[in-house]
């Protein structure tokens, strides 16, 4: 079946500009996480979602970052003012309990560079 | 707060040759584990996973990895690794139960010379 999908693949802003980065989930999975992944380095942990409810944004570095997850499916990561260092590859991960625990299943990822 | 280290950066072997890499996580209680490989242009993918019981694993493609609880340590092993495991290898923890966010490693770069 499709995998979880994320648009654009690549977004070139420029400093002050805000974005938004798509993320549409597995078909069925409950759980959807946003993680970064800068250059050279393992992703970190942003925020996630239960169905609609964003149950821990603990992750996202300030107040410009913003997610929703309106009708429990797909999921929109908005950064406003973007700054340099928010350049990094934004992944996007879709969650399913099996027995004992649980699956991550990661998306492509939104490269997004800041000049 | 959860924390992983993978000792490894960069590791290089020839064909055939055998493989461990390390990981060590901290965490304050009762974990699950993960390891993800990523191959050159392609998504993160699930390699194997530990949550209870053998604490040896498997997973896809004959890798093998081992939870030893005292050591804190969930290595990812191969006993004999091919040109196409040329990857970069990420270790995660996450909670096993309640929020399932993951943390991960810097990841190991593995290169397979053939």
């Amino acid at each position: 079946g499709a995998g979880v999908s994320q648009s654009p693949r690549y977004k070139v802003a420029k400093r002050g500009q805000d974005v938004a980065l798509r993320c549409d989930p597995i078909s069925g999975h409950v759980s959807l996480f946003w993680y970064q992944q800068a250059l050279g380095q393992g992703p970190e942990f942003l925020t996630y979602f239960q169905n609609e409810a964003q149950l821990d944004k603990s992750g996202l570095p300030s107040d410009r970052f913003f997610a929703e997850r309106p009708e429990g499916s797909v999921s929109t990561l908005k950064i406003q003012r973007t700054q340099q260092e928010d350049s990094a590859v934004y992944l996007c991960a879709s969650s399913r309990a099996i027995a004992g625990g649980y699956e991550q299943y990661f998306g492509p990822g939104t490269r997004l560079t800041v000049t | 707060a959860q924390s992983v280290s993978q000792h490894n950066h960069h590791v290089i072997l020839s064909e055939a040759a055998s493989l461990e890499l390390g990981c060590n996580y901290s965490y304050g209680g009762t974990v699950n584990l993960f390891w993800y490989v990523q191959y050159p242009g392609q998504h993160l993918q699930l390699l194997l996973k530990y949550f209870s019981g053998d604490p040896l694993v498997k997973g896809i493609k004959g890798f093998e990895a081992e939870f030893i609880k005292s050591k804190f340590s969930f290595n990812l092993r191969k006993p004999s690794v091919q040109w196409s495991d040329t990857a970069e290898y990420f270790c995660a923890v996450g909670s096993n139960f309640g929020n399932e966010k993951l943390t991960f490693g810097t990841g190991t770069r593995l290169t397979i010379i053939p």
